[in-house]
C-alpha cells in the first residue's frame, strides 16, 4: 500500500527566502507524481505534474524534482513571497494509471514579511 | 469557464439528519471523483464515477454513504443519519478523461459540520 509522507509538516520563512518542502512515498512504482496548493477553506489548485519518466518541473518560480528510484520528489520554491502562503500537497499516482492518487498530508507554509 | 462548482460551501447538520452534496464539474468533463478531508488528514479518495456508472466505490464506507452521477445534472454524495465524525471537507474533482496524464480539477469543497 503507498504511503506519502511531507516533510516539515510546517514551515515559516521571511520573505525572500528559497525554500524546498520534500515528500516522499514507500512504491516507487508511480505513474506520476503531482504537487498542489491549498489556501484556507479553498479547493486545491494544482502546481506541477511530473510523470514517472520525467526528473523535473518547472512553473514560474517553482520546480518540482522526482527521484523515483529512491521514493523522493522536492518543491522547490524560489525568492518566497507572502502570497506563497499556504499548504502544499503531493499526491502520487500508481503505475498502471491507476486514477486513485494517494495524498500526502501536506506542509503547511508561511511566509511573512 | 467555470470551473468545478460544489455547493453548498458550508453545511450544518444535527446527528441523524441526512446531508447531501452536490457537484457540477467542469463543462466537458465525464468524470467525477469525491474525496474527504478530515481534520489534521491527508485527502482519501472516497468514489468514482462517470454519468450514470459508478466506477469504483472502494473508498466510501460501506454504510449510509451513497453517491450518483446523473445523466443530467450535478454529481450527488449522500450521507443519512450523519455522525459528528462525519465533519470533515469533502471535495470533488473531474477529469476530461480517466486521470492518466491529465490533471485534476478541484472544487472549492463543502465542509460539513455535525453537531
Amino acid at each position: 500500500k503507498q504511503e506519502v509522507t511531507q516533510i516539515p509538516a510546517a514551515l515559516s520563512v521571511p520573505e525572500g527566502e528559497n525554500l524546498v518542502l520534500n515528500c516522499s512515498f514507500t512504491d516507487s512504482a508511480i505513474y506520476n507524481l503531482q504537487w498542489f496548493r491549498q489556501d484556507p477553506g479553498k479547493g486545491l489548485t494544482s502546481l506541477l505534474l511530473i510523470q514517472s519518466s520525467q526528473r523535473e518541473q518547472t512553473s514560474g518560480r517553482l520546480n518540482a524534482s522526482l527521484d523515483k528510484s529512491s521514493g523522493r520528489s522536492t518543491l522547490y520554491i524560489a525568492a518566497s513571497q507572502p502570497g506563497d502562503s499556504a499548504t502544499y500537497l503531493c499526491a502520487v499516482r500508481g503505475a498502471g494509471g491507476s486514477y486513485i492518487p494517494t495524498f500526502g498530508r501536506g506542509t503547511s507554509l508561511i511566509v511573512h514579511p | 469557464n467555470a470551473g468545478v462548482m460544489q455547493n453548498p460551501r458550508h453545511l450544518v447538520r444535527r446527528r441523524g439528519q441526512e446531508a447531501r452534496l452536490r457537484c457540477s464539474p467542469m463543462k466537458g468533463h465525464s468524470h467525477v471523483y469525491w474525496y474527504r478531508q478530515l481534520p489534521e488528514e491527508g485527502l482519501k479518495f472516497m468514489v468514482y464515477l462517470q454519468k450514470e456508472n459508478i466506477i469504483d466505490e472502494s473508498g466510501m464506507p460501506k454504510e449510509r454513504f451513497s453517491a450518483e452521477f446523473p445523466k443530467e445534472g450535478p454529481s450527488i454524495l449522500r450521507i443519512q443519519q450523519v455522525v459528528r465524525g462525519d465533519s470533515a471537507a469533502y471535495f470533488c474533482a473531474s477529469s476530461q478523461r480517466q486521470l492518466e496524464a491529465d490533471t485534476q480539477y478541484f472544487g472549492p469543497g463543502t465542509r460539513l459540520t455535525v453537531l
